[in-house]
C-alpha cells in the first residue's frame, strides 16, 4: 500500500543553519505531495503542496520538489528561525487510495537561539 | 472568522466508559475527517465522511463510532471497546475528497483514568 517514509528526529539546528528534512514515498499511482506544519498543542497547517512531478512548492521560506524519479519530497530552508520550531509532516494522495491522506510520523524540529 | 472547532481540549475516560469528542466546522466543507495521533507513528485516519448521512472507515475504525446527521458536524465516540484510546484525536475537513487542502482543528487529548 501507499507509505510515506520521514527521517527520524529530533533534528537541532542552530538559528541561521540549512535545513533538510528528507521524505520519501511508494505509492500505486500518481500523488500529490505536501508538507504540514504543526506548532505546540495545535492541528496542522498545510505548509506547501507540490501536484506533478518537477514541481516546486515554497511558503515563508520552505522548499520542496517533486522527484519522481527517486520517490522524494524532501524540506529545505536555507536559514532557520527559533519560530520554526514545530513537527513537519510530509503526506501523500493518491487516486490509487482513494485520494485520502497518508501521513509519515513526523519529525521534530528544534531550533536553538 | 471559519475553521473547525474541536471541543474539549483534554477528556478523561474510565475504564468501560463511552466519550464522544466534538468537532464542528464552519467552512462549509462536504468531506470532514477523523485522524489518531500517537508519538512516532504519524496520523492514521479513522473515520471519514464525503456527504452528509454517510461515512466510511479509515485504517484503525475499531473501537470508534461517528455520525454524520449534519454538514458542520462530525462528532467521534470512543467506545469501550478501544482498549488503547490514550491519544491526541485531530479532526479535519476539506472541500471535497480529493487532493485538497485538509483543514485541521486544534486536537482532544484523550486519556484513560
Amino acid at each position: 500500500g501507499d507509505s510515506v517514509t520521514q527521517m527520524e528526529g529530533p533534528v537541532t539546528l542552530s538559528e541561521e543553519a540549512f535545513l533538510t528534512i528528507n521524505c520519501t514515498y511508494t505509492a500505486t499511482g500518481y500523488p500529490s505531495l505536501f508538507w504540514y506544519v504543526q506548532y505546540p498543542g495545535e492541528g496542522l497547517q498545510l505548509l506547501l503542496k507540490a501536484t506533478k512531478a518537477d514541481d516546486k512548492g515554497s511558503n515563508k521560506g520552505f522548499e520542496a520538489t517533486y522527484r519522481k524519479e527517486t520517490t522524494s519530497f524532501h524540506l529545505e530552508k536555507g536559514s532557520v528561525q527559533v519560530s520554526d520550531s514545530a513537527v513537519y509532516f510530509c503526506a501523500l494522495s493518491d487516486e490509487g487510495y482513494g485520494n485520502k491522506l497518508v501521513f509519515g510520523a513526523g519529525t521534530i524540529l528544534r531550533v536553538k537561539s | 472568522d471559519g475553521g473547525i472547532t474541536q471541543s474539549p481540549k483534554y477528556l478523561f475516560r474510565k475504564e468501560g466508559q463511552n466519550v464522544t469528542l466534538s468537532c464542528e466546522q464552519n467552512l462549509n466543507h462536504d468531506a470532514m475527517y477523523w485522524y489518531r495521533q500517537d508519538p512516532g507513528q504519524g496520523l492514521r485516519l479513522i473515520y471519514y465522511s464525503q456527504i452528509v448521512n454517510d461515512f466510511q472507515k479509515g485504517d484503525i475504525a475499531e473501537g470508534y463510532s461517528v455520525s454524520r446527521e449534519k454538514k458542520e458536524s462530525f462528532p467521534l465516540t470512543v467506545t469501550s471497546a478501544q482498549k488503547n484510546p490514550t491519544a491526541f484525536y485531530l479532526c479535519a475537513s476539506s472541500i471535497g475528497q480529493g487532493r485538497e487542502k485538509l483543514f485541521f482543528g486544534s486536537g482532544t487529548q484523550l486519556s484513560v483514568l
